[in-house]
Order: C-alpha cells, then structure tokens, then sequence
C-alpha cells in the first residue's frame, strides 16, 4: 500500500534556529498538505500544496510540492518554543469508489529549547 | 464558524464490548472521514462517507461501522473490541474535494 517516508523522526533545536522536515513516497499524490498535532489534541493544518512545483508559505513556514508529486518539504524560520509540537505530512489521493482518503508520514516531533 | 467536534473525549472499554463515537462536522462540510491513530504513529484511514453513504474504506475489518445523518453528523461504531484498538479516533471533515481537512480532537479510547 501507500506509504510516506517521514524525516526527521525527531528534531531538538535552539529557539531562533530554522528546521526543515520532509516527506518522500514510492506513489504519485494530487495534494501534499502539513499538519501540525498537539499532544491531546486533532491534527491542525498548516499548509495545503495544489500543484507539482508550488511553493506556499504560511508565515514563518513556507512548503513545497515535489516536481515528481512524490515529495514535499516543510521548513519553519525562526523557531519559537511554541512551534514545539508533532508536525506529519499527508498526501491526498483519490480511492475507490471515488472517493479521497489521506496518507500520513509517521511524523516529525519537534523540540525547542529556549 | 463552528469546528469539528467528537465525543467523549476519552473512553474505557473491555474487550468484547461495543462502542460508538460521535462526530459532527464543521459547518458548510459534507464529507466526514474517520481515523485512527495508534501511539506514536501516523493517523490510519477507516473510512469516508459523503451523502449518508460509505464511499472508500481503509484495511479495517467490518466490524469497523459508521454512519453519516442528514446533517452530515457521522458515528463509528466498533463491535468485538480488541485490545489492539486502543487509540485515539479522529473524525474529518471536509468539502469535497476542496481544502485540507479539518480535525477533531478526537476521542482516546482504551481497552482493557
């Protein structure tokens, strides 16, 4: 089945440093999109990529949409403590019966240190 | 706008038993999608539903269930509870076929 290779596992940085994460897969995927979870809490969504190439940013985040539609990246500038959280990428396919489901990575926790 | 709202927000169970959770969905979506997240990993999908009816399922056994109201409410069910099922279950919404999806806080359910 469809699969998302998710790096880092995990990250511990500085406060003011920039983090960069990524997602690769063996599929093709019509939507790349980047949630951030909360311990307790649902997945919230950061940003949503469209087209192969698109470039978003969100702020201090900026994203991107693999040429191949098999990869994206999150990076986030500047960390604060707040940014400290699990952040999984998703792609979005089409599945049978016409409808969409949604793919995760495993995730990528994120550690800041004041 | 109202968001995606589930409950109970936790829940124990015994091996066996049965269990439904609730979701409603946030205002103007008409697609609910359920999942399920083990410990540690990535959300897993169960299933969709889009005008009160089940249009795409994940590897879950059948006693996996849901429902979708008119007003694109939705439950899971779980029948035949195993210990394996612990997780936290979170519901989606979404317009179809536009944006992201948005998620509930889910409910965290233990069984023992």
């Amino acid at each position: 089945g469809q699969q998302l290779n998710q790096s880092p596992q995990s990250m511990f940085i500085q406060e003011g440093e920039d983090v960069s994460m990524n997602c690769t897969s063996s599929s093709i995927f019509n939507t790349w999109l980047w949630y951030k979870q909360d311990p307790g809490e649902g997945p919230v969504l950061l940003i949503a990529l469209y087209k192969a190439g698109e470039l978003t940013s969100n702020g201090r985040l900026t994203a991107q949409f693999g040429i191949t539609r098999k990869d994206s990246f999150l990076n986030i500038s500047a960390s604060i403590p707040s940014d400290v959280g699990i952040y999984f990428c998703a792609g979005r396919t089409l599945y049978q019966g016409g409808s969409e489901k949604l793919v995760f990575g495993k995730g990528t926790k994120l550690t800041v240190n004041p | 706008e109202t968001g995606v709202t589930q409950s109970p927000t936790h829940l124990i169970k015994t091996r066996g038993q049965q269990v439904t959770l609730r979701c409603s969905s946030q205002s103007g979506h008409n697609t609910v999608s359920w999942y399920q997240q083990a410990l540690g990993q990535g959300p897993q999908f169960i299933f969709q539903y889009y005008r009160e009816e089940e249009n795409g399922r994940g590897n879950f056994p059948p006693r996996f269930s849901g429902l979708q109201f008119p007003n694109y409410s939705s439950e899971l069910n779980v029948n035949a509870l195993e210990l394996d099922d612990s997780a936290l279950y979170l519901c989606a919404s979404s317009r179809s076929g536009l944006d992201g999806y948005t998620f509930g806080s889910g409910t965290r359910l233990t069984v023992v």
